[in-house]
């Protein structure tokens, strides 16, 4: 099975600026999970969504949003750019059930300038 | 309250010796937990999990959950130089819950 595929791998963007960032889940899968990873901070919850819906959510401000299509594959948005979210977003799958294993996709490395 | 806290690090072995990564939970009613291992500038792989009381071996790993402690470890046995990284640990409460990370621990194995 191909893994977790994200896309774009690397971005840089100014202040003020919105971006989106895409994720395709590994072939089967039902969850997407984001999460953005900074050296100070670690790995950071942002959202989970689920057959389209958001299941749940961290405590990011609403500039953070996020949707999930049909086929599972889930897109993030981050509006108004600052500087405080250049940082890894790294989503993974899973296939939902209670025991299941999130697996990770390679990451996009943003840079806010 | 951190809900998941992992011992501070870094944390430096010996090639051969056995490296314990140690990581403790704060919701009693948690019910999955594993173990990541994140090499630098790559993403979170996941090396094991655990469900149950008790311990979980794989090759070289073990993984051990005392659910009345809250605590989960990971051992590492004749710890290899591939064996640096940082390793991540993480507990979901429950069915449709989210999972949690802990910071991090890193771990540097000497030749």
């Amino acid at each position: 099975k191909a893994g977790v595929t994200q896309t774009p791998r690397y971005l840089i963007k100014t202040r003020g600026q919105q971006v989106t960032l895409s994720c395709s889940p590994i072939s089967g899968h039902r969850s997407v999970s984001w999460y953005q990873q900074t050296p100070g901070q670690g790995l950071q919850f942002l959202f989970e969504y689920f057959s389209e819906t958001q299941r749940n959510k961290g405590n990011f401000p609403g500039r953070f949003s996020g949707r999930q299509f049909s086929n599972s594959r889930s897109e993030m948005n981050v509006s108004t750019l600052e500087l405080g979210d250049s940082a890894l977003y790294l989503c993974a799958s899973s296939s939902a059930q209670p025991t299941d294993t999130q697996y990770f996709g390679p990451g996009t490395r943003l840079t806010v300038l | 309250q951190k809900e998941v806290e992992q011992n501070s690090g870094p944390l430096s072995v010996p090639e051969g010796a056995i490296a314990s990564l140690n990581c403790t939970y704060s919701d009693r009613g948690s019910q999955s937990f594993f173990w990541y291992r994140q090499y630098s500038g790559k993403s979170p792989e996941l090396i094991m999990s655990i469900y149950s009381n008790g311990d979980k071996e794989d090759g070289r790993f073990t993984a051990q959950l005392n659910k009345a402690s809250q605590y989960v470890s990971l051992l590492i046995r004749d710890s290899q130089p591939s064996d640096s990284a940082t390793y991540l640990c993480a507990v979901r409460a429950g069915a449709n819950s989210k999972l949690t990370f802990g910071k991090g621990i890193t771990l540097s194995v000497r030749p």
